[in-house]
């Protein structure tokens, strides 16, 4: 497998724009992760998913973002409009609970997003 | 959800064995005590988690005494490439991870 995918890879817009992030999980994972990291605040989960059904979005910082999850195969996190404070790295994990190795998580290469 | 401790930052040197001690006084019983690697640019990586005693893997090992009050990563014989953050984690067969700060390990030649 490809391990996660996540696109795109770097992201620049200007304040006020809509941005929307890309994520393709493991093939087999039922659990998505979009998790959100800055230098000030370090790693924060903003919210996951199951079987396609957001379970926890409390880490969502505000109304501006948004996140879905179509099928399996597929999520978006969205901001709009997007804000200079938004500027972080996001990453995308997904996870296939087993025995053994409780709740491993595989982590995408993240996209860097920068907003002017 | 409990929360765990760790120092900031640490150097070795290549070829040395480092040990990376993490604090978690309230740690609950269903908590396993979970390790993550990440370098620069890239996604954390699972690296070893472990229950009590001592577990052993192809790149670290994991020292959990008795009380399971705190644990130490070994990673033996450190090059250049371990230099990394090192989050320690509480996982309880919940999602909700908290990474914390992590551990800036810097390895010298």
């Amino acid at each position: 497998d490809a391990g996660v995918i996540q696109s795109p890879r770097h992201e620049v817009t200007e304040m006020g724009q809509e941005v929307t992030l890309r994520c393709k999980p493991i093939s087999g994972h039922d659990y998505l992760f979009w998790y959100r990291q800055t230098m000030m605040r370090g790693l924060e989960l903003l919210i996951y998913f199951n079987n396609n059904v957001p379970i926890d979005d409390s880490g969502m910082p505000e109304d501006r973002f948004s996140a879905k999850m179509p099928n399996a195969s597929f999520s978006t996190l969205k901001i709009q409009p997007s804000e200079p404070r938004d500027s972080a790295v996001y990453f995308c994990a997904s996870s296939l609970p087993r025995m053994g190795r409780d709740n491993e998580q595989f982590f995408g290469p993240g996209t860097r997003l920068t907003v002017l | 959800l409990a929360k765990t401790t760790q120092p900031i930052s640490m150097d070795s040197y290549e070829g040395q064995e480092v040990n990376i001690t993490c604090s978690h006084n309230n740690i609950a019983t269903n908590d396993y005590i979970t390790w993550y690697q990440q370098f620069p640019s890239q996604g954390p990586r699972f690296i070893i988690q472990g229950y009590k005693t001592k577990v052993t893997n192809e790149v670290a090992s994991l020292f959990i005494p008795a009380d399971r009050k705190s644990s130490t990563l070994s990673l033996p014989r450190v090059s250049l490439s371990d230099t990394a953050v090192y989050y320690c984690l509480l996982t309880s067969g919940t999602y909700k991870y908290i990474f914390g700060t992590g551990t800036r390990l810097k390895v010298l030649a």
